[in-house]
């Protein structure tokens, strides 16, 4: 199975920030791979698709870049509605694998 | 608009069996690959199966594979998780997803669309 591997687990930050949340692959996956958030009693949301592409309706301070085994989420400049967690996810081959989240919190 | 309802979670005792249900609406169900994924307390995402949009494959997580079968009703507009022989790590919030039609790997695309989830709970 593919491991994917979230750093920072928790990321303390004020409004106007800029934020940037690694993931990294035990493998290639090409450019497989999505970045979702999640608020508390919320569905995830889809923010990013093949490691870099803007899912429809997102606001443009949020960016994905990176390829192979290294990817990161980048927040240009924090708002109020960015503090949630963040995952990043594979969907190069079965079975599909999240990172463990990092939560972005008020500092 | 697309929605995705999931139900049919609740309390059920080890090694006991429940049914989830999804159903998709605001979209043509039938053009895309579904799946199930869960979150449970305290802890991460876990994808725990997928069902291609034609039915022809499906995929499990180890953890869930010979207990659980995904299927789909396109006709209802439905998608279905039957869960049998259950264990206290079942215990999660199941939720209903749409795979997206583009940009997609040779195996399977990203997550475009969650429904709220529904909670399974495996005790005694």
């Amino acid at each position: 199975d593919i491991q994917m591997t979230q750093s920072p687990s928790t990321l303390s930050a004020s409004v106007g920030d800029r934020v940037t949340i690694t993931c990294r692959a035990s493998q290639s996956i090409s450019s497989w791979l999505a970045w979702y958030q999640q608020k508390p009693g919320q569905a995830p949301k889809l923010l990013i698709y093949m490691a870099s592409s803007l899912q429809s309706g997102v606001p443009s301070r949020f960016s994905g870049s990176g390829s192979g085994t290294e990817f990161t989420l980048t927040i240009s400049s924090l708002q109020p509605d960015d503090f949630a967690t963040y995952y990043c996810q594979q969907y190069n081959s079965y079975p599909w694998t999240f990172g463990q989240g990092t939560k972005v919190e008020i500092k | 608009e697309v929605q995705l309802v999931e139900s049919g979670g609740g309390l059920v005792r080890p090694g006991g069996s429940l049914s989830l249900s999804c159903a998709a609406s605001g979209f043509t169900s039938s053009r895309h690959s579904m799946n199930w994924v869960r979150r449970a307390p305290g802890k991460g995402l876990e994808w725990v199966s997928s069902i291609s949009w034609d039915s022809s494959s499906t995929s499990y997580a180890d953890s869930v594979r010979g207990r659980f079968t995904i299927s789909r009703d396109d006709a209802k507009s439905s998608l279905y998780l039957q869960m049998s022989s259950l264990r206290a790590e079942d215990t999660a919030v199941y939720f209903c997803t749409r795979e997206g039609s583009t940009s997609c790997s040779t195996t399977s695309c990203y997550i475009d669309f969650w429904g709220q989830g529904t909670l399974v709970t495996v005790s005694s």
